[in-house]
Parts: C-alpha cells; sequence; structure tokens
C-alpha cells in the first residue's frame, strides 16, 4: 500500500510569485487536508477537499487555493506569496470525512520566501 | 472555542524509562476525537494513537498508550520502554464534528529527547 507523497521536498520562491504544491492520496482514501506548519507551531488546516469538491476551509485568504483529481490526488495553489508563507505544507488524506477516520500525513513540502 | 494545550515544550527521558507527555483539550462538544502524532526531524507527521471521547477502554498500540481523563478534559501520551528513535516532537491534535470537514486541531507540541 502507497502512503501519501507529496512534491516537490522543498522549494524556494520570491515574494509575489505563485505556486504549486501537489500530494497523492493513499491508496482508497477520498479526503485529503492540506495544514500549514510556521516553524515552532503546531499545523494550521486550510482546507480539506472530499470527492473534488472543498469541504471546509481554516483561516487563510482566497490566495491559498486548491483542486482535487477524479484519482483523489491534490494541488494546492498560493499567489503572491508573501514572506510569511514560509513554512511546512502537509498534505493527509483520509478514508472519509468522518471524525474516526485517521488523516495520514505525507512527508510535507517546505516552502521558502525570500 | 476548541483549543489543545501542551504544556511541556520540551522534555527528557532516560533509555528504557517511561515517559508521560500532557495534553488538555477545551470543547463543548460531546463527541470528538484525540490523536497523538510524531514528527521527527524529516517533518512527517506519523500518526500513533486515536481515542474517541465515548471509548470507555483507554486506547493503546503498542509502546503507546492513551490515558483518556474525560472529566479532567487530559489524553496524555505514556510511551513505555523509551528507545533512542522515539527522540521526535510529539503532537496531541483534536477532531470534532463542527463542520463537515473534521479539520485537526493541533497543540504547539513537546519536544521529547531520550538520553542513551
Amino acid at each position: 500500500e502507497t502512503g501519501v507523497t507529496q512534491s516537490p521536498t522543498h522549494l524556494i520562491k520570491t515574494r509575489g510569485q505563485q505556486v504549486t504544491l501537489r500530494c497523492s492520496s493513499q491508496s482508497g482514501h477520498n479526503t485529503v487536508s492540506w495544514y500549514q506548519q510556521a516553524l515552532g507551531q503546531g499545523p494550521q488546516f486550510i482546507f480539506q477537499y472530499y470527492r473534488e469538491e472543498e469541504n471546509g476551509r481554516g483561516n487563510f485568504p482566497p490566495r491559498f487555493s486548491g483542486l482535487q483529481f477524479p484519482n483523489y490526488s491534490s494541488e494546492l495553489n498560493v499567489n503572491a506569496l508573501e514572506l510569511d508563507d514560509s513554512a511546512l505544507y502537509l498534505c493527509a488524506s483520509s478514508v472519509g470525512t468522518s471524525g474516526g477516520d485517521t488523516q495520514y500525513f505525507g512527508p510535507g513540502t517546505r516552502l521558502t520566501v525570500l | 472555542a476548541q483549543k489543545i494545550t501542551q504544556t511541556q515544550p520540551g522534555m527528557f527521558v532516560q533509555e528504557k524509562e517511561a515517559v508521560t507527555l500532557d495534553c488538555t483539550y477545551d470543547t463543548s462538544d460531546q463527541s470528538y476525537g484525540l490523536f497523538w502524532y510524531k514528527q521527527p526531524s524529516s517533518g512527517e507527521m506519523i500518526f500513533l494513537i486515536y481515542q474517541g471521547s465515548y471509548d470507555e477502554q483507554n486506547a493503546t498500540e503498542g509502546r503507546y498508550s492513551l490515558n483518556f481523563q474525560k472529566a479532567r478534559k487530559s489524553a496524555n501520551l505514556v510511551i513505555s520502554a523509551s528507545q533512542l528513535g522515539d527522540s521526535a516532537m510529539y503532537f496531541c491534535a483534536m477532531i470534532s464534528p463542527r463542520d463537515s470537514s473534521y479539520k485537526l486541531i493541533f497543540g504547539s507540541g513537546t519536544r521529547l529527547l531520550v538520553r542513551p
């Protein structure tokens, strides 16, 4: 069984640029959630996709957007990058959206904005 | 508001000894779930253990057990027989049916260092 994978591993961008991060969910999982983890903090929920539809969103501005594809893989897009967007971006997949469905995380993408 | 509090920024434990990592939570929901994740320096969040709010027994997974005290709103992680590979950040997280997304709410984490 293949776990959650993310690409790229590391990324360096400059302010104002746009970035796309990718996530492949674990086999059999139809739900993908994205989290942002700033240095020294716990992850913060960005949004979740369930069967290609956004299924909840955290307190992030609209320049954070996403997609989920028919194979349940997902993208996180960030426009007009700011220095504070520098963080580890984690993707998690789960079988469904109920409270008991464990979210399994990928290795993350470390984004640095200069 | 829902909140997870981890009051121990850092902990030391001697190899082969047991250690308890504290977690308290705040919620007005009756139904919720509590999770512990381990985050090594590589960054990946590794699922360790889950406790549902209606589970009467404390959850156990190998060397990990969750000391669930509902009245106190605490969900402490106990690691028995610590190993050097247990050195990592540990995060307590909560999930509740506030909205359809069942997002995880994380605490600030505890850094555990296992001494040989």
